[in-house]
């Protein structure tokens, strides 16, 4: 069964510290995946996408990793700010399918930066 | 401003009672879809478009209709609610253009519905 498991559930920081959220998958198979922020009261927004191919890609403060092998992700965020504050969420696209390109979606961390 | 915008933003209604809930984009996408999202749980695809009259089912599509008569518009419709469908719901689009695995999905800021 493909699956997306996000952990933390939730994570507490103060402002100015470093974190890491995971993100294990057993999705086959594997297109790509993408890491969304979902802030309060709106609608996910895509920070980043990895593909089979890629280990690490950055935005910003924000930097994905992705080990294909151990079939996990990391999004890092470096010194963090209250805009922070959100919940992160992991997608992974199953492929190679064109008609519909389905998602399987992680329950979100979410992530308090406090002052 | 490129977006995705749905209305109401809340909706309380009483089990039995059909309502829409509207979806329109500006961004000329092809393809539109549906989901709830429910605590503790990721997204869960309702129904999706990939162009103009052509609509098909998601995971959860039981109790939810939806049509797709114009590019911009995806209105979801909810012909008998029920308080099982008490969610958040996300209408979002995405460039066909650029391929299913270059796009990312553009979300509206979501719909919170409570069926009594």
């Amino acid at each position: 069964k493909n699956q997306v498991e996000q952990s933390p559930q939730s994570l507490i920081i103060l402002e100015g510290k470093n974190c890491t959220l995971q993100c294990n998958y057993t999705v086959s198979p594997f297109s790509n995946l993408r890491w969304y922020k979902q802030d309060t009261g709106r609608g996910p927004v895509s920070l980043t996408i990895m593909t089979f191919s890629e280990n690490t890609k950055s935005n910003g403060r924000y930097t994905a990793t992705l080990d294909a092998d151990t079939k996990q992700s990391s999004l890092h965020i470096t010194a963090s700010q209250l805009s922070d504050s959100a919940s992160y969420i992991c997608v992974v696209g199953v492929g190679p399918r064109e008609s519909n390109y389905q998602l399987i979606w992680g329950a979100g961390t979410k992530l308090i930066i406090k002052p | 401003e490129a977006q995705v915008t749905q209305n109401p933003r809340y909706l309380i209604t009483v089990t039995g009672k059909k309502l829409t809930v509207t979806c329109s984009q500006n961004m000329n996408h092809e393809y539109m879809s549906w989901y709830r999202q429910d605590p503790g749980l990721g997204l869960r695809q309702i129904y999706y478009s990939m162009n103009v009259e052509v609509t098909d089912k998601g995971d959860v599509p039981e109790g939810y209709k939806v049509s797709r008569k114009e590019k911009r518009n995806f209105p979801l419709i909810l012909e008998s609610p029920s308080p099982n469908q008490t969610s958040l719901y996300f209408c979002a689009s995405r460039d066909g253009t650029l391929g299913p695995y270059n796009s990312p999905l553009h979300f509206g800021n979501g719909t919170r519905l409570t069926v009594t």
